[in-house]
């Protein structure tokens, strides 16, 4: 079935610095999505992205649409302690109406 | 408040022994999806609906039944749990299949002995 990866699993960082973490899949998908999950809680939808090389932008969060739709990134600038959790890509396949989901990157924002 | 509630919250059980994990959202959506989270995999599609009446599977089907009688009620059957079936538990809404802002619950710890 379809797979998507990220990198890297896991990430210990300084208050304050910048974050980039990336998601890649062996097919195309129509959206990208990049959620995060704190402890004890279910995901959070933080950018959705709906069109090749689209790069969008919520607050300090960016994130980009690959041009092969077989990428996507995010970027966190200036980190803070509520950063801390975990970061999902989810892929959107039109054509089966599913959503599948990365593995994660676990994030750690050190004071 | 818009929500998704799942029920029960936690729940440890024996092999073989029915169970239901209940699920309802008060958004009046029509997208509505069960996904199992195991540490490594991410969170993997269990079965989705589109409306009701209308189901379909997602990447890990086997082993768990749905029903969409109701447009807000959607539960997740497990007929026969089996310990590979330990795991945590998300259902989620979104307001249709193309929107893709998807509403999670809190989830459902299920450990199956």
């Amino acid at each position: 079935g379809q797979q998507l990866n990220q990198s890297p699993q896991s990430m210990f960082i300084q208050e304050g610095e910048d974050v980039s973490m990336n998601c890649t899949s062996s097919s195309i998908f129509n959206t990208w999505l990049w959620y995060k999950q704190d402890p004890g809680e279910g995901p959070v939808l933080l950018i959705a992205l709906y069109k090749a090389g689209e790069l969008t932008s919520n607050g300090r969060l960016t994130a980009q649409f690959g041009i092969t739709r077989k990428d996507s990134f995010l970027n966190i600038s200036a980190s803070i302690p509520s950063d801390v959790g975990i970061y999902f890509c989810a892929g959107f396949d039109n054509y089966g109406q599913n959503f599948v989901f990365g593995p994660g990157t676990r994030l750690s924002v050190l004071p | 408040e818009a929500q998704v509630t799942q029920n029960p919250r936690y729940l440890i059980t024996v092999t073989g022994k029915k169970l239901t994990v209940t699920c309802s959202q008060n958004m009046n959506h029509e997208y509505m999806s069960w996904y199992r989270q195991d540490p490594g995999l991410g969170l993997r599609q269990i079965y989705y609906s589109m409306n009701v009446e209308v189901t379909d599977k997602g990447d890990v089907p086997e082993g768990y039944k749905v029903s969409r009688k109701e447009k807000r009620n959607f539960p997740l059957i497990l007929e026969s749990p089996s310990p590979n079936q330990t795991s945590l538990y998300f259902c989620a809404s979104s307001f249709d299949g193309t929107a893709y802002e998807q509403y999670f619950g809190p989830g459902t710890r299920l450990t199956v002995t």
